[in-house]
């Protein structure tokens, strides 16, 4: 039980377009989704907390009009990062809180990583 | 503002010797994750951890929490060589968010 997926798993895109990440509870509903990001050799930066139904919050220094999410329904959360530029490549972990669980717990998505050329 | 830091950053340890990994936290909390990461892959949970004084063991890692030092430690016994990989510890911010330590570099020499 407890399963995250992401899609997709890894993707390239040219500078000046956007992407869209999915990350998804298979077995479980979550109203609360995370989406971090993770450099080489760094640790995981929380980037967002996604709520369903309301619009998500971001942590300080994260650019909310550039990493767009969409939790639309107890299942998907969505991240779409829009003019994307090389810099912003990097490796992009979701997790999700299982509400009908103890609901402390993360459960951790394989992530996506994105290149951008 | 939370901060976790783990130490050390990089670890090389030769098989079959035991070792400890520390991770420090700097605001009050009562859950305190770990989690293993292969390269070029996500979070494999490893323990939860809810309470002071709590210790849970599964195969040659060990991990404990002490709130009120705000300590938690992983232990590794007779390393072996399928140990490496890079862990992190993770405690819970409030609201659930997680804030990770820098991470531990472990690469156990055969």
């Amino acid at each position: 039980g407890a399963v995250v997926s992401q899609h997709p798993s890894w993707v390239i895109c040219k500078s000046g377009t956007s992407v869209k990440i999915e990350c998804r509870s298979l077995d479980f509903q979550a109203t609360t989704m995370f989406w971090y990001r993770q450099f080489p050799k760094q640790s995981l930066m929380l980037m967002a907390t996604s709520n369903e139904g309301s619009k998500a919050t971001y942590e300080q220094g994260v650019e909310k009009d550039k990493f767009l999410i969409n939790h639309a329904s107890l299942t998907l959360s969505t991240l779409t990062v829009t003019s994307a530029h090389p810099e912003d490549s990097s490796f992009y972990i979701c997790s999700a809180r299982d509400v009908g669980g103890a609901g402390y717990e993360q459960y951790f998505g394989p992530g996506t990583r994105l290149t951008v050329t | 503002e939370l901060k976790v830091e783990q130490n050390p950053l990089f670890l090389s340890m030769q098989e079959g010797k035991n070792y400890t990994i520390y991770c420090n936290y700097s605001t009050t909390s009562d859950r305190l994750y770990w989690y293993r990461q292969d390269p070029g892959k996500s979070l494999e949970s490893l323990f939860v951890l809810l309470s002071n004084g709590a210790v849970k063991q599964e195969g040659r890692l060990m991990a404990s929490l002490d709130t009120k030092a705000r300590l938690s430690t992983l232990h590794i016994t007779a390393a072996v060589h399928d140990l490496s990989a890079t862990y992190f510890c993770a405690v819970d911010g409030g609201t659930y968010k997680y804030i990770f330590g820098t991470g531990t570099r472990l690469k156990v020499l055969a």
